[in-house]
């Protein structure tokens, strides 16, 4: 495969549940995102693995707690989630240098509904 | 921190006229501007960049303007097409941080 991959595409989960999802990245980039798509905010970044370093959005909820085990995976792991949570949730990745902004690529999101 | 601003919300043109979309930014330290499509059903792809030392860039139908003193870029489709029909979206970065989205335009081409 190339690109960016998310699985699954959709989840329907209830407000009790654990869950996780999924980003593969398969073009050698070094920095990994995670973004919350919703009809409220277009596009809000959440999480950034970049250069070996994390940086968070401090108003996303600790409900939400990536892990990035490698520069070609990335997982959003989820737990005792509200309906408003509910959205398109979109990775990235890129090449990132220090000198300058670069393309970030997206995979296709995993569209989540919470009950 | 940097922020993006992007008019209109929603745009509808005819077939075959241009749309264009525009984008205002506050940090004069941002040295690169994306453009993303996003289709139906679909995450958001690059159509279209520019940085800092340039003014203008085009590529077939598309051309991005950038303007560093005011602040502002836009995005112009010309000959729209039915396919052209997205949610398109701004961006902006400077070394070492992070984009910055605007809100997203919603283009409808009528046939």
């Amino acid at each position: 495969e190339t690109g960016v991959t998310q699985t699954p595409r959709h989840l329907v989960m209830g407000m009790t549940n654990k869950k996780s999802l999924k980003c593969e990245q398969h073009l050698g980039h070094n920095a990994m995102y995670w973004y919350k798509q919703s009809a409220k905010k277009p596009l809000e970044l959440m999480f950034v693995y970049s250069l070996e370093e994390r940086v968070e959005n401090n108003s996303v909820p600790s409900r939400f707690s990536p892990e990035c085990p490698n520069s070609s995976h990335l997982f959003l792991h989820l737990h005792t989630l509200q309906p408003e949570d509910s959205a398109l949730y979109l990775c990235a990745s890129s090449s990132q240098t220090t000198s300058g902004g670069t393309e970030q690529f997206f995979g296709p999101g995993t569209r989540l509904t919470v009950l | 921190g940097e922020n993006v601003e992007q008019h209109p919300s929603t745009l509808s043109v005819q077939e075959g006229d241009s749309a264009v979309i525009k984008c205002t930014y506050s940090d004069s330290a941002s040295n690169y501007f994306p453009w993303y499509k996003q289709e139906l059903g679909k995450g958001p792809q690059l159509i279209i960049d520019i940085r800092s030392n340039v003014g203008e860039k085009k590529d077939q139908r598309i051309a991005v303007t950038l303007n560093k003193t005011a602040k502002h870029f836009s995005l112009h489709i010309t000959e729209t097409q039915p396919e052209d029909s997205a949610v398109y979206f701004c961006a902006a970065i400077k070394a070492g941080n992070m984009l910055t989205f605007g809100g997203g335009t919603r283009l409808m081409v009528k046939p």
